[in-house]
């Protein structure tokens, strides 16, 4: 079955520290991956995404990427975290060989102190 | 990004009540999804539909039913509404190819008493 871990339920950093968020992922197919972000209240908006090609993928805000297979991870990473960036992130896979239906995982809270 | 529109935004109401939650896609995207997103939890595909006159459930079971008689609208209906259904439902859209990006609405979060 396909399936998605993000280990840490919630993680604080400091305004202005690098943040590295994880995801993990079992899939029986070559998966595309995104992250998304979710602010209280709101849907969920695309960061960033990767079908091919090159393994890092840049996003909006900042944000960047790393795929890497032989880890079955997708971990997104940021040099210096804002106040603003404070928000849940999701981790999702999908495939077309599942109908690019997307598996997501349970998500990471990200809190930032000043 | 795509613009894609969900009424109510909250809604409260009574144990077996009818609600239909609106989405609205302007982009042409020929395939719509519902998720069901309960608080601290992963978001789980309850219906989804790959065209008009097109819907599947999808992988978490639920009492609700969806329809696609137009490309741009995918409402979904509960029939009688229970506190078991309170949740925050969300709407997303994609296009066929071989980016099948999917972009969501602000959600509806419904609270059944």
């Amino acid at each position: 079955a396909q399936s998605v871990t993000q280990p840490d339920i919630h993680i604080t950093v400091s305004e202005g520290a690098s943040l590295e968020l994880r995801c993990n992922y079992s899939y029986g197919a070559t998966p595309y991956l995104f992250w998304y972000v979710q602010s209280p209240g709101q849907g969920l908006q695309l960061l960033l995404k990767y079908f091919s090609g090159d393994t890092l993928v840049q996003g909006i805000k900042g944000f960047e990427a790393e795929f890497k297979r032989s880890q079955s991870s997708f971990n997104l990473r940021k040099p210096s975290v804002h106040w603003s960036d404070a928000a849940e992130y999701f981790c999702a896979v999908g495939a077309r060989e599942y109908g690019n239906k997307l598996v997501f995982g349970a998500g990471t809270i990200l809190r930032v102190k000043s | 990004e795509a613009d894609i529109y969900q009424t109510p935004r909250y809604l409260v109401i009574g144990t077996g009540k009818k609600i239909t939650l609106e989405c609205s896609q302007t982009m042409g995207h020929d395939k719509m999804y519902w998720y069901q997103q309960d608080p601290g939890m992963e978001l789980h595909l309850i219906h989804y539909s790959y065209g008009v006159n097109s819907t599947e459930k999808g992988d978490l079971s639920s009492e609700s039913t969806v329809s696609r008689i137009r490309t741009e609208h995918f409402p979904l209906t509960l029939e009688s509404a229970r506190p078991s259904h309170t949740s925050q439902y969300l709407c997303a859209s994609s296009s066929s190819g071989s980016s099948e990006t999917q972009y969501f609405g602000p959600g509806t979060r419904l609270l059944v008493l």
